[in-house]
């Protein structure tokens, strides 16, 4: 079946540092990927997302790309900062448009 | 503003009281879901509606009932909570399918003992 693998955490860095969180994901057809923020105490929000194989999703300096041939999602920003302290997953929504998967969520830390 | 409500925000109750956690949104939306986060495993859906008197299960069902008797609502019932349902609980909107960004909720955390 559909599921997302995204990388571990914590993740720890210090502000202006580049970040990297992988996301993985296994599906049939032509997945939906998302990325989504969940600051402590909220519920989730929206960061980026990507419909179709080579588009590249952004927002608030944040990039994905979607990437067929290694069914890949990884996001990236250049230049991180505290603010960016919150745990993000990465999603998918597959052949049945209407049943989302989720990863287990990295949790960034940035550091003054 | 655009918003998705849930409540109660917090419950602590006992095992086999049933229960009922309540989530309405304001956007018109036409597809509501419910998930659940535990630590390690992110968000997994419960389950979802596409309309009006339209349900179907999503990954982890098992316990739980929902009902869409209107747009807005779309309640989640815990008929006979147990310990294993302790958890924190999202609903979600989206304007269309599921594979439209979602809307979420600010989570309901719910503790069975």
């Amino acid at each position: 079946g559909d599921s997302v693998t995204q990388m571990e955490g914590p993740v720890t860095l210090s502000e202006e540092a580049f970040l990297t969180i992988n996301c993985t994901y296994t599906a049939t057809g032509y997945p939906s990927l998302f990325w989504y923020v969940q600051y402590p105490g909220e519920g989730l929000q929206l960061l980026l997302k990507a419909t179709k194989a080579d588009d590249k999703g952004s927002n608030k300096g944040f990039e994905a790309t979607y990437r067929k041939e290694t069914t890949s999602f990884h996001l990236e920003k250049g230049s991180v900062q505290v603010s960016d302290s919150a745990v993000y997953f990465c999603a998918l929504s597959g052949n049945n448009f209407n049943k989302f998967y989720f990863g287990s969520g990295t949790k960034l830390n940035v550091k003054p | 503003e655009a918003q998705v409500t849930q409540n109660p925000r917090y419950l602590i109750t006992v095992t086999g009281k049933k229960l009922t956690v309540t989530c309405s949104q304001n956007m018109n939306h036409e597809y509501m879901s419910w998930y659940r986060q535990d630590p390690g495993l992110g968000l997994r859906q419960i389950y979802y509606s596409m309309n009006v008197e339209v349900t179907d299960k999503g990954d982890v069902p098992e316990g739980y009932k929902v009902s869409r008797k209107e747009k807005r609502n779309f309640p989640l019932i815990l008929e006979s909570p147990s310990p294993n349902q302790t958890s924190l609980y999202f609903c979600a909107s989206s304007p269309g399918q599921g594979n439209q960004p979602q809307h979420f909720g600010d989570g309901t955390r719910l503790s069975i003992l």
